[in-house]
């Protein structure tokens, strides 16, 4: 196992266009979080799914992000009509809650947006 | 609201220094209290995780202590060296073990 994958590392777009970015979990995590970063900040919380069930979801997460665990396994994070703003690191992290390293997260390198 | 306080916001010292990092939080209720490490432009890495029965934590020279009731915790690191130069981050862990991250510390030690 290599770890939490993110793809694309990197995405530049134009303001306006749709942009999705996916996320593969360490295969036996259960667990898995989007946080999103912008300069100088600490990450924040944008939501998080328990298998494939999306249970929480923060006031970031507008009605133009939309995020997917079909399967209980790799996930995807939609940006539609993105805004300038939008711009940032998006983190994706998982977990598991079975011992050992219950409760531990672990998170991939970014997936970095850049809407011109 | 949880909110998460990291003071310093940059610190800059010279090689062989032992250096502390400060981090604070507004709601005791936390199931852990977690440094992570990052680099420009790269994602988190894990340091030490301290459970909220535990002190402190231990890691090579990295010692990380926790103080529930008052809200703070402290990353210590001894003997820096240049390849400590980082963000390093504070995060507290609350339900769904969703963290709440502070804005991080920039450490740059020169030789």
């Amino acid at each position: 196992d290599t770890g939490v994958s993110q793809d694309p590392r990197h995405k530049i777009t134009k303001r306006g266009q749709n942009v999705t970015f996916r996320c593969d979990p360490i295969s036996e995590h259960n667990r898995l979080y989007w946080y999103r970063q912008t300069l100088g900040q600490g990450p924040e919380f944008l939501t998080y799914f328990q298998n494939e069930a999306q249970l929480e979801k923060s006031r970031l997460l507008s009605d133009r992000f939309s995020a997917e665990r079909p399967k209980g396994s790799f996930s995807t994070l939609e940006i539609q009509r993105t805004e300038q703003g939008d711009s940032a690191m998006y983190l994706c992290a998982s977990s598991t809650d079975r011992p050992p390293g219950a409760n531990v997260l672990t998170f991939g390198a970014g997936s970095r947006l850049t809407v011109l | 609201k949880q909110e998460v306080t990291q003071i310093p916001a940059a610190l800059s010292v010279p090689e062989g220094e032992n250096l502390v990092l400060n981090c604070s939080f507004t709601d005791s209720a936390i199931y852990n209290l977690q440094w992570f490490r990052q680099d420009p432009g790269k994602g988190l890495t894990s340091l030490l995780l301290i459970q909220s029965s535990q002190r402190e934590q231990t890691s090579g020279r990295l010692n990380a202590s926790l103080d529930k009731s008052s809200g703070r915790s402290t990353l210590y690191i001894a003997a820096s060296q240049p390849g400590d130069s980082a963000t390093y981050l504070c995060a507290v862990i609350g339900g769904y073990n969703k963290l709440i991250f502070g804005a991080g510390t920039r450490l740059a030690v020169h030789p």
